[in-house]
């Protein structure tokens, strides 16, 4: 299986300031012949589902605002908020879908400094 | 908008079988793999296996012993079938659509279903 690590496990940052967490993978990602990295992040607010927010790592989903933007390659990725607002309160998990079985972060809850 | 809703019961005594619903609005069942998807209080997620419209199926091996799922795309249903439960398996049930393909993130959730095995 693929190991999923994120980190950090929780980060408290300023509203208006940037919040930036990573998620490692314990191998590649990459798939070679369309060079896309197969690695999705979702955010998860108290008593809902998971939400897509990025998609072939830094492929925003509709509707998602443009703060929020993902970016690496390979084994090594970034999920960034440009400027926190008070609704970004949540966790957030990163996932790979490379492979079965497909499998999340640990997840980092942000909260508000 | 395609909308996801689980449905089965809430309290499964332990040894015993889980059983669950999806049931797909708002868009047709086929062509995609749908998918099974749980989260235990105050933990992360583990992806269960997944089902498509033509019935083929892959499912984590860590519960493979386990468990069947099915698809009926007359009522745009698909369900998962998990045997001799324990408090182990005690979690959040989501059910979600792998969009476009086999190899695919997840587009759209259900809102979720707590399962509690306990006697």
């Amino acid at each position: 299986d693929i190991v999923m690590t994120q980190s950090p496990d929780s980060l408290a940052v300023s509203l208006g300031e940037r919040a930036t967490i990573n998620c490692k993978s314990s191998q590649s990602v990459l798939y070679s012949s369309n060079n896309k990295n197969y690695l999705s992040w979702y955010q998860q607010k108290p008593g809902q589902p998971p939400k897509l927010l990025i998609y072939w790592a830094s492929t925003r989903e509709s509707g998602v605002p443009d703060r929020f933007s993902g970016s690496g390659s390979g084994t090594d990725f970034t999920l960034t908020i440009s400027s926190l607002q008070a609704e970004d309160v949540a966790v957030y998990y990163c996932q790979q879908y490379y492979s079965s079985p497909y499998t999340f972060g640990q997840g980092t809850t942000l909260e508000i400094k | 908008q395609v909308q996801l809703q689980e449905s089965g019961p809430g309290l499964v005594k332990p040894s015993e079988t889980l059983s669950l619903t999806c049931t797909v609005s708002g868009g047709s069942i086929s062509p995609y793999y749908w998918n099974w998807i749980r989260q235990p209080a105050g933990k992360g997620l583990e992806w269960i296996g997944h089902i498509y419209t033509s019935g083929s199926t892959d499912y984590n091996p860590s519960l493979r012993s386990r468990l069947t799922m099915s698809v009926d795309t007359s009522k745009n249903q698909f369900s998962l079938s998990l045997t001799s439960v324990t408090a182990a398996d005690t979690a959040v049930y989501y059910c979600a659509r792998a969009s476009s393909g086999y190899h695919y993130y997840f587009d759209y959730w259900g809102q979720g279903t707590l399962v509690t095995v306990s006697s």
